[in-house]
């Protein structure tokens, strides 16, 4: 199974700040990596796959990168309404789907 | 616009059972793989188990195999999970999510249906 690990697990920022999440592999998954954000009370919700497609309206501000086992959530300058849990996925060998096990992106 | 609806979710005692049900629409839902993801309190997300587009290939998380049991009916867009043996650590919100890339990721997301295994 592979093993997905993000880091910061919490990360403080303030309003129009840029943020980097990070998410590693513990083996290559390609580029087969998906991003979802998790508000509070409300279900995920995808924003990325393929490690950098963005899904449709999702604002340009998200950017995603990286292949292999090392790959990055990039919030350019960061919204009130983007504070929220994110998570990363990988599914290059499924089943199972494995998570990483979030980043929480906190007002400072 | 593509809905995915959970319902079925509850109070259960340990060792009982649940049925968990999905109603997908927005989408041609025998086209697509179909998930259940669950969330503990507090905790972050866990996939259940995938079903292929005829219900032939089914996979499920090590930790309920043999007690979950994941089906569709695709003449009435439902996706259910047939939950037994149900034990403390089972409670969660259960999520349904449409399977995209082969059911390689969670493309659309219901509302999450709450299972409580409490005595």
């Amino acid at each position: 199974e592979i093993v997905m690990t993000q880091s910061p697990a919490t990360l403080s920022v303030s309003p129009g700040e840029r943020v980097t999440l990070s998410c590693r592999a513990s083996q290559s998954v390609s580029s087969k990596l998906a991003w979802y954000q998790q508000k509070p009370g409300q279900a995920p919700r995808l924003l990325f796959y393929g490690a950098s497609t963005r899904v449709t309206g999702i604002p340009a501000r998200f950017s995603g990168s990286g292949s292999g086992t090392e790959f990055t959530l990039t919030i350019s300058s960061l919204q009130s309404e983007d504070f929220a849990v994110y998570y990363c996925q990988q599914y290059n060998n499924w089943p199972p789907w494995t998570f990483g096990q979030g980043t929480k992106v906190e007002i400072k | 616009e593509i809905q995915l609806v959970e319902s079925g979710g509850g109070l259960v005692q340990p060792g009982g059972p649940l049925r968990l049900s999905c109603a997908a629409s927005g989408f041609t839902f025998s086209n697509f793989w179909m998930t259940w993801v669950r969330q503990a309190p507090t905790k972050g997300l866990e996939w259940v188990a995938n079903i292929n587009q005829d219900g032939s290939e089914k996979y499920y998380v090590d930790s309920v195999k043999g007690r979950f049991i994941i089906s569709r009916d695709n003449a009435k867009n439902l996706l259910y999970l047939q939950t037994n043996s149900l034990r403390p650590e089972d409670t969660a919100v259960y999520y349904c999510a449409r399977g995209d890339w082969g059911g390689g990721y969670g493309a659309s997301w219901g509302q999450g249906t709450l299972v409580t295994v409490s005595a």
